[in-house]
């Protein structure tokens, strides 16, 4: 079955440093997630994407994080400026909407951590 | 505001001890209803996704029910692998998002 990949799968950096996670969705999906889940709690959603634009974003996606597909593979999410805060699992996921269903497929998640 | 609530938090079974596990849901119009697994530093794998209430499905040794207000995920006769965090979301009508519950975390033990 394909799967969405996800790299790097530990990320170490220091407060105020900018970090960029790098997701490669399924190839044949067009909508790209990004939620991230801090340790003992629950998956949160931050920012959808198609047709190359944000969809929806929440609360939590404020100016220190852009999402870009720079090419016909990979979807990046960038923190400008990171928090002890941002550390988390950080997951992409992508989905292809037919009248079947949308199933969201998650990748194996990037772990930051920000010292 | 849309909310998803699982319970219990933690469940320990007995090889073979079948049991079910309780997502509730209040939102404002439900697209769909999906259970995921995760394990430990993984992510969720998507297991089933419910639209409508009456409906059922199965895999294995879980089934997955669905009424207006909860789903049910049934564990029949587990074994030490279904040992995991099974977690439930919801997406509703007008959004891309899963809301997700904080999961119900099963050990089976031999």
């Amino acid at each position: 079955e394909p799967e969405v990949t996800q790299t790097p799968s530990h990320q170490v950096t220091q407060m105020g440093q900018e970090v960029i996670l790098r997701c490669v969705p399924i190839s044949n999906h067009l909508y790209f997630y990004w939620y991230r889940q801090i340790l003992g709690q629950k998956v949160e959603f931050l920012v959808s994407f198609y047709n190359n634009e944000i969809s929806e974003k929440s609360e939590i996606f404020d100016d220190q994080f852009s999402v870009e597909r720079p090419d016909g593979s990979n979807f990046t999410l960038k923190i400008r400026s990171t928090k002890l805060e941002d550390s988390a699992m950080y997951f992409c996921a992508s989905s292809v909407r037919t009248s079947g269903g949308d199933r969201q497929y998650f990748g194996p998640g990037t772990r930051l951590t920000v010292t | 505001e849309d909310q998803v609530t699982q319970s219990p938090e933690a469940l320990r079974l007995q090889e073979g001890e079948s049991s079910s596990l309780n997502c509730s849901y209040t939102v404002s119009g439900l697209r769909g209803l999906f259970w995921y697994r995760q394990d430990p530093g993984k992510g969720p794998e998507f297991l089933f996704t419910l639209y409508s209430a009456g409906e059922e499905k199965e895999k294995e040794r879980l089934k997955a029910t669905l009424t207006k207000k909860e789903s049910f995920l049934h564990i029949t006769a587990p074994k030490p692998e279904d040992s995991a965090t099974y977690l439930c979301a919801v997406r509703v009508f007008n959004t891309d998002k899963l809301i997700f519950g904080t999961g119900t975390r099963l050990q089976v033990f031999p």
